[in-house]
């Protein structure tokens, strides 16, 4: 079956635009989470989607947004971008919401971010 | 919070030696701990997991984790390397998040990585 994907794989911002990504998640997997790497802080959680609502955020400004659509496939939104926000963007699916956390996520290859 | 640590940035290792990435975790209650590899411009992929029983994991491509409770610690093992193998490794644990914890979902709280490098 078709894995994690998430478009686009490459995309350079300039400081102060917003950007917006895409993430489908595995067929039948409807809880969606968002992680940001970065070589200094390393994997950070952005939020987690389940249903179509937003179950939990980590540490971020309100910049930083996301929602789930009916289908499961998610999106994140980040408006006035920062140099700071230069990423790779991680979209993980489980099966079964998270609370079950038995066979762990599974995640796409992301999305490259580069704010100039 | 739950937090696991990786104590080595890099570890390096000749090619058909074993090699060893070391995790230890703080938990409170039972700890499910996992283990991820990736590869250059790459995703994470799952290698292994604990939740309860045999304290010796067996995972994907020849890999396998040590768990044990009294040092806290979930060492990734492998008895011969490959140079395939060379990757970003990384724990994580499961971390309850969320106001009720009925309702709440739990995430995975990732350790900061370690590079292995297997040399030919």
């Amino acid at each position: 079956k078709a894995g994690v994907t998430q478009t686009p794989r490459y995309l350079i911002k300039t400081r102060g635009q917003q950007v917006t990504l895409s993430c489908s998640p595995i067929s039948g997997h409807r809880s969606v989470s968002w992680y940001q790497q970065t070589p200094g802080q390393g994997l950070q959680f952005l939020f987690e989607y389940f249903s179509e609502t937003q179950r939990n955020k980590g540490n971020f400004p309100g910049r930083f947004s996301g929602r789930q659509f009916s289908n499961s496939r998610s999106e994140m939104n980040v408006s006035t971008l920062e140099l700071g926000d230069s990423a790779l963007y991680l979209c993980a699916s489980s099966p079964k919401g998270a609370s079950t956390m038995v066979s762990g996520y599974t995640f796409g290859s992301g999305t490259r971010l580069t704010v100039v | 919070a739950q937090s696991v640590a990786q104590p080595e940035d890099q570890v390096n290792v000749a090619e058909g030696n074993p090699l060893t990435v070391k995790c230890t975790y703080s938990v409170s209650g039972n700890p499910y701990l996992f283990w991820y590899v990736q590869y250059p411009n790459r995703g994470l992929q799952f290698l292994l997991k604990y939740i309860t029983g045999d304290n010796l994991v067996k995972g994907s491509y020849g890999f396998e984790a040590e768990f044990n409770k009294s040092q806290t610690s979930f060492h990734l093992k492998k008895p011969s390397a490959l140079v395939s193998d060379s990757a970003l490794y990384f724990c994580a644990v499961r971390d309850l998040r969320g106001v009720d914890s009925a309702a709440g979902s739990y995430q995975l709280t990732f350790g900061k990585g370690t590079k292995l490098s297997v040399i030919p």
